[in-house]
């Protein structure tokens, strides 16, 4: 089993639409989260960044964090072709390396 | 942009060829790290320095090997590769080794 799991996509949503994305992973020691975002021809940015349980607000980006469940997801609000990219979830306890998930391509349809 | 730059962007090299990447941090971050990452797969960590001394090597062939002259300043250098290694190579570097801020990669194609 990976230590963390995320589906490849693509996800084509149309504009204005409220986009999910989600990762699961195995390692109950996890303890910070982070969700980046990679255009293509560029390198992985950092949209959030979260620590331990509970909900990140960050303008039209909601990261959520469940471990109980060892689930978290990144909501996209009024989504725009803009946001159009590969989304990455990253985590990892202060005692491990950064584990990244594959990545999720996201495409918004104008 | 994120203040890390790498050269070149685009490489093409033969097996026999010996070639180098750059890194350049100018965040005064203390930790830099080499990544690999190819079509579908997570990003693979293949090296890390903090405060210049390497704190991990990832089961990486010798045919790559990393130097970190100083805190601002990352190479990769590249020898005898294969072609299964041509992929995106990306530089990152931290404050803290939580948040992680990278480079736009060097496209790497061995013939």
């Amino acid at each position: 089993q990976k230590e963390v799991e995320q589906d490849p996509g693509p996800l084509s949503v149309p504009e204005g639409a409220i986009v999910s994305l989600n990762c699961t992973y195995s390692n109950s020691a996890f303890q910070y989260f982070m969700w980046y975002r990679q255009y293509s021809r560029k390198g992985p940015e950092l949209l959030m960044y979260t620590y331990s349980s509970g909900n990140k607000e960050d303008g039209r980006f909601t990261a959520q964090v469940d471990k109980s469940s060892k689930y978290i997801s990144l909501f996209i609000r009024d989504s725009q072709p803009s946001d159009s990219a590969t989304y990455l979830c990253a985590m990892h306890s202060s005692a491990s390396k950064i584990i990244f998930g594959s990545g999720t391509r996201l495409s918004i349809r104008p | 942009e994120t203040g890390v730059t790498q050269t070149p962007r685009h490489l093409v090299m033969g097996m026999t060829n010996k070639k180098s990447l750059k890194c350049e941090q100018h965040l005064g971050h203390n930790a830099m790290y080499w990544y690999k990452q190819s079509a579908k797969k997570p990003l693979e960590l293949m090296f890390v320095y903090s405060l210049e001394e390497r704190v991990e090597n990832n089961s990486v062939p010798s045919r790559f090997s990393p130097e970190c002259p100083n805190s601002s300043h990352l190479f990769l250098h590249l020898h005898t590769l294969q072609p299964e290694d041509s992929a995106l190579y990306l530089c990152a570097s931290s404050p803290s080794g939580n948040e992680q801020f990278f480079g736009p990669g060097t496209r790497l194609t061995v013939l």
